[in-house]
């Protein structure tokens, strides 16, 4: 059966600190992988990683994939309290989504 | 506001009662999902439409639950029976041709009691 499994499954960090979420899979054929937030209610998309290799960035956060070994990471530098959120990682493939439990960040003053 | 709206916010029913749930999507997206999020689980893919179509429904989606789109607009989750297993939050998306970058509404919880 297909898996996406993320680590840690939480994590408490402080204001500035860096952090890395991790987000490894066992599927077999996929077209992309995505990074959801969740705050309270509803998830907002960061990134949709389809390539190996390459890192999207997007201000304090960046993703990349590595195919070979089957995983991808998330990273939030500096992180702030306004990062404190849920977030999964979404296997993709002709809409059928591959969810990830998620990682619970919360980020303290 | 623009983006996508859910109805109702919260609903609490009696085991064996039916509920019915109401997604209006972005107007100008085309494809329409329903997730089903527990505690402690990311969101579950249930079901999605292309306009009025509904293409694909996860085995999730039992008998008891149907889901309609009847215009390409706004679209209509039933739960008949309900179960207290069905206790969850009911999220709704919709989204341009491509499935990624999916805007969700802010879902409806609810509880079976």
């Amino acid at each position: 059966e297909d898996k996406v499994v993320q680590s840690p499954l939480s994590l408490v960090v402080h204001e500035g600190d860096t952090v890395t979420l991790n987000c490894s899979y066992e599927v077999t054929n996929f077209r992309s992988l995505l990074w959801y937030k969740q705050e309270k209610k509803a998830p907002t998309f960061l990134f949709m990683l389809t390539s190996s290799g390459i890192e999207k960035k997007s201000g304090r956060l960046s993703s990349i994939l590595d195919k070979k070994e089957l995983f991808s990471i998330l990273n939030i530098t500096a992180t702030q309290t306004g990062d404190s959120a849920v977030y999964l990682c979404v296997l993709y493939n002709n809409n059928d989504m591959r969810f990830g439990a998620g990682t619970r960040l919360t980020v303290k003053p | 506001d623009t983006g996508v709206s859910q109805d109702p916010r919260h609903k609490i029913t009696k085991r064996g009662q039916n509920v019915t749930f109401r997604c209006d999507p972005i107007s100008e997206h085309n494809r329409l999902y329903w997730y089903r999020q527990t505690l402690g689980q990311g969101p579950e893919f249930l079901t999605y439409f292309q306009n009025e179509a509904q293409l694909e429904k996860s085995r999730l989606l039992s008998d008891r639950f149907s889901a309609e789109r009847p215009k390409g607009s706004f679209s209509t989750l039933e739960i008949q029976r309900t179960e207290q297993g069905d206790s969850a939050m009911y999220l709704c998306a919709s989204s341009l041709e491509e499935v990624y970058e999916q805007y969700f509404g802010p879902g409806t919880r609810l509880t079976v009691t």
